[in-house]
């Protein structure tokens, strides 16, 4: 079973759209990741939110929008999409918030803008 | 600001030899953790260290933390062709649960 899983994998769009990027985790884990990884393969955290509430909240464009709707699931949603939005996302989940535990990735979505 | 660096960014060795790839920060780590991605796939993480001068091993694959717990080392032994892919390294700084990563370095094994 996929323990942190993520739809769709790809996700190719015309700017300007708004499209949801889903993720959903079967640890019973009580916080949930997304991550952006930009064409350089840098890895920067956007959101976390530990049991449906936010808790990390780095400088994205406000067209970016996580809903925790359990803590379960953490859906990316994305307004008016830009070129530069282009990247791969990766949801992940660990137990806690405590530095020092292990984080469980998805397999990432590739999202490309035309 | 970036705070993870890796070296080297891209490595391509024979298969059989041995290599390293280095991560660095300028602060002190609370936790250091080792990932490996192949294209299109997500992270899989590897080993994680959180003891100054910490040493862990799986397969052919050992990770080292520094006492000062800044610098972390990746060893890949007799390397593989199934070794291929990119390694990222992923710290825990002062900020709990907020973990920045290095750009990565990408590993070609060749037969």
């Amino acid at each position: 079973d996929t323990a942190v899983s993520q739809t769709p994998k790809y996700l190719v769009t015309q700017m300007g759209n708004d499209k949801s990027i889903k993720c959903e985790q079967n640890l019973g884990h009580d916080t949930m990741y997304w991550y952006k990884q930009d064409s350089k393969k840098f890895l920067k955290i956007m959101f976390s939110y530990n049991n449906k509430e936010l808790i990390i909240n780095e400088t994205v464009p406000n067209r970016f929008s996580p809903k925790s709707p359990d803590k379960a699931h953490l859906n990316l949603h994305i307004n008016s999409l830009e070129l530069g939005d282009s990247a791969v996302y990766f949801c992940a989940s660990s137990q806690d918030t405590d530095g020092g535990t292990e984080a469980f990735f998805g397999q990432g979505t590739r999202l490309t803008v035309v | 600001s970036q705070e993870l660096e890796q070296s080297p960014q891209s490595l391509i060795v024979q298969e059989g030899k041995n290599l390293t790839i280095n991560c660095t920060s300028s602060k002190t780590l609370y936790g250091l953790y080792w990932y490996k991605q192949k294209y299109g796939e997500g992270l899989i993480f590897l080993m994680m260290l959180q003891k100054g001068g910490e040493e862990k091993s799986h397969e052919k694959i050992t990770a080292k933390l520094d006492e000062k717990k800044q610098q972390s080392s990746l060893h890949i032994t007799a390397s593989q062709p199934s070794h291929a892919g990119i390694y990222l390294c992923g710290a825990d700084s002062s900020n709990a649960g907020k973990s920045t990563f290095g750009d990565g370095t990408t590993l070609t094994v060749k037969p």
